[in-house]
């Protein structure tokens, strides 16, 4: 079965400072997908990145990077210099490699509710 | 080009009435996805359609949820009788069919969907 832990449920930072959120996954899948997505106030979930499970390289986006991990089976999301539009709720998520049809299913953390503030 | 729409925003019923969602996808986009989340918890996975087919309904709760998608096209998510567990935000997700692949899926801005 496949799970995902964030364990941290909310974190308050203060605007420009450096912000990571953890996220720990189980899977038995030897290939897979991690994945973060962005909720804010409006409701709907925006993606922000697919990773596969082969490509362990680091990546960065602006002030956006991520840290895969295989060994500790980690995928924790940096923010540098938040910004208070970066105040959302962030979901990690995981989804075995599927072949056929193109599909994927997700399986989700419980979110971290993340809080700039001025 | 239009994103994943869901319809209504928010709804509020008692407790033993009916209530549908509707969710139209992405043009082009085979693959249909219907989650939910409850309240303060993890977003789960309902089901997933390809085009009209129910390609896996394993999370779905039990029998008081129907869900369908007839042509292909949009897509609506029944719940009858509605039960006070049900509240949360449903969301609804779409992506293109890519074989051999596994691509984004964009997510609507969900149902809040209220049970009192």
């Amino acid at each position: 079965a496949q799970k995902v832990t964030q364990a941290q449920t909310e974190i308050s930072v203060v605007e420009k400072e450096d912000v990571t959120l953890d996220c720990v996954y189980e899977t038995r899948d030897t290939t897979y997908y991690l994945f973060w997505y962005k909720q804010p106030p409006s409701g709907e979930l925006v993606f922000l990145i697919r990773r596969n499970s082969f490509d362990e390289q680091n990546e960065i986006s602006g002030r956006y990077s991520w840290n895969f991990q295989k060994s500790t089976s980690s995928f924790n999301f940096t923010i540098t210099a938040s910004q208070v539009v970066d105040s959302a709720v962030y979901f990690c998520a995981l989804s075995e490699a599927e072949f056929t049809g193109g599909g994927n299913k997700l399986t989700f953390g419980t979110g971290t509710q993340l809080k700039v503030e001025l | 080009e239009a994103g994943v729409t869901q319809f209504p925003s928010h709804s509020v019923i008692e407790k033993g009435q009916t209530v549908t969602l509707r969710c139209d996808p992405i043009s082009g986009h085979d693959n249909l996805y219907w989650y939910r989340r409850v309240m303060g918890k993890e977003i789960k996975f309902l089901l997933h359609f390809v085009k009209e087919s129910k390609q896996d309904e394993s999370g779905m709760p039990n029998n008081r949820f129907l869900a369908e998608r007839t042509g292909g096209t949009y897509s609506t998510l029944k719940v009858q009788p509605a039960e006070l567990e049900d509240s949360g935000v449903y969301f609804c997700a779409s992506s293109h069919p890519l074989p051999g692949s596994n691509t984004e899926a964009f997510f609507g801005q969900g149902t809040r969907l209220t049970v009192v």
